[in-house]
């Protein structure tokens, strides 16, 4: 089975664009998270969205915004790009979970787009 | 709300030394515990779990115990090796209420030395 994958998996932009990032979750994963590495702020989440619908939301900006497709298939876009949000954003999938008192939703992630602004 | 704290690195070690790794929690429900690693370049993966109390996950030789009273999740290995070099991630879920949010301690980097 194919794993997590995110295009581009580099990007540099300069400050005031735009810029969209994919990622395509693990074949029957219905559940898409994103989330925001820096060396400052470490491992911060950014949104999650499942069936089409965002399911939870991280403290940033209205600037970081995301969808996800019928596909399962999500993107986020970053508006206004600043110096700050140069990172590494991961995305993650997961299925939905077994029932019972110990079941939880394991999250497989994807390697990353580094996005570099200048 | 929800915190996870674990110690500063980089942790540097010599080949087949023991390693923990602390890591303890505040969470505002009954949260489930990670250790995930990150090796150069790469995503994360996770490495071993735990959902309850006294629950031990294990994996590739890592153990950690949940311990409640403590709220600590604290990563061991008894012999470390060249190929662990990478940074850990220790992290909890609130299951209740749905959703799939993550959070993560600052990681700790550890090198291993010949």
């Amino acid at each position: 089975k194919a794993g997590v994958t995110q295009t581009p998996r580099y990007l540099i932009k300069t400050r005031g664009q735009q810029v969209t990032l994919s990622c395509s979750p693990i074949s029957g994963h219905r559940s898409v998270s994103w989330y925001q590495q820096t060396p400052g702020q470490g491992l911060q989440f950014l949104f999650e969205y499942f069936s089409e619908t965002q399911r939870n939301k991280g403290n940033f900006p209205g600037r970081f915004s995301g969808r996800q497709f019928s596909n399962s298939r999500s993107e986020m876009n970053v508006s206004t790009l600043e110096l700050g949000d140069s990172a590494l954003y991961l995305c993650a999938s997961s299925s939905p979970p077994p029932q019972g008192p110990s079941s939880f939703n394991e999250q497989f992630f994807g390697p990353g787009t580094r996005l570099t602004v200048l | 709300g929800d915190s996870v704290t674990q110690m500063e690195g980089p942790v540097t070690l010599s080949e087949e030394a023991f390693l923990t790794i602390n890591c303890t929690y505040t969470a505002t429900g009954y949260p489930s515990l990670f250790w995930y690693v990150q090796y150069p370049g790469e995503g994360l993966q996770l490495l071993l779990k735990a959902t309850k109390a006294d629950d031990k996950g294990s994996n590739k030789g890592f153990e950690a115990t949940y311990r409640k009273e403590t709220t600590s999740f604290h990563l061991e290995k008894g012999s470390v090796q060249v190929s662990d070099s990478a940074v850990y991630f220790c992290a909890l879920q609130i299951l209740t209420g749905g959703g799939n949010k993550l959070t993560f301690g600052t990681g700790t980097q550890l090198k291993v030395e010949l």
